[in-house]
């Protein structure tokens, strides 16, 4: 099973709604990441878990909290999003550890949009 | 601001023909990777090269990496419709942490 799964697929928010983003994998990975990808742009990386601990936090609000409840789940719980916010978020897996910078795997993503 | 640059940013070739993108980074690397993605959705790894190598074959793709230029090239030979997308590469900025490029879009003409 090499599938990163992502779900929503698609999430419509207002400015006052609380949500969250669930991300999962069964490849043992240890590494785990979001990424968020504005229409036309690369994707930018906000946050990286490593062996279930936030290692990198790339100055992303507050208002997006990321969650590891386990070494196979990944959330991104949002919380008074501005429309701005509304793009692709990405999660990604890889292996971690000693093969900290190898292959990731990426899951389909949500599309966000806040209204 | 990004690592990576890639250029051309959009590329529109006839099926058969083969498509190159180039991609230039900044910083000192150990590798560099290559991604696809279709239309908006996830990203799919295409191939990994490391500082000490420099070129890399797969299947229909070649990458070569110059490290003195700090830069990268995806050849795609024998193009098919199924190849239209974008390219990134992405490159490791430190541990777990890369970044990618502005990407190339591939339009794949039948």
């Amino acid at each position: 099973d090499t599938e990163v799964t992502q779900t929503p697929k698609h999430l419509v928010m207002g400015m006052t709604n609380k949500k969250s983003l669930k991300c999962e994998q069964h490849m043992g990975h240890r590494a785990m990441y979001w990424y968020k990808q504005k229409a036309k742009k690369p994707p930018e990386l906000m946050f990286v878990y490593s062996y279930e601990k936030l290692s990198i936090n790339e100055s992303v609000p507050s208002r997006f909290s990321p969650e590891c409840p386990n070494s196979s789940l990944l959330n991104l719980h949002l919380h008074a999003l501005q429309p701005e916010d509304s793009a692709l978020y990405l999660c990604a897996s890889s292996q971690g550890g000693r093969r900290s910078n190898t292959e990731a795997f990426f899951g389909q993503g949500t599309r966000l949009t806040v209204v | 601001s990004q690592q990576g640059e890639e250029d051309p940013q959009a590329l529109s070739i006839q099926e058969g023909e083969n498509a190159t993108m180039n991609c230039s980074y900044k910083t000192s690397i150990n590798n560099l990777q290559w991604y696809r993605q279709n239309s908006g959705r996830g990203l799919v790894h295409l191939i990994l090269i490391r500082s000490n190598e420099r070129e890399k074959h797969s299947g229909r793709l070649r990458v070569t990496l110059d490290t003195s230029k700090k830069s990268s090239s995806l050849l795609i030979t024998a193009s098919r419709a199924a190849d239209t997308a974008s390219y990134f590469c992405a490159t490791d900025v430190g541990t777990y942490k890369y970044i990618f490029g502005t990407g190339t879009r591939l339009k794949v003409l039948a």
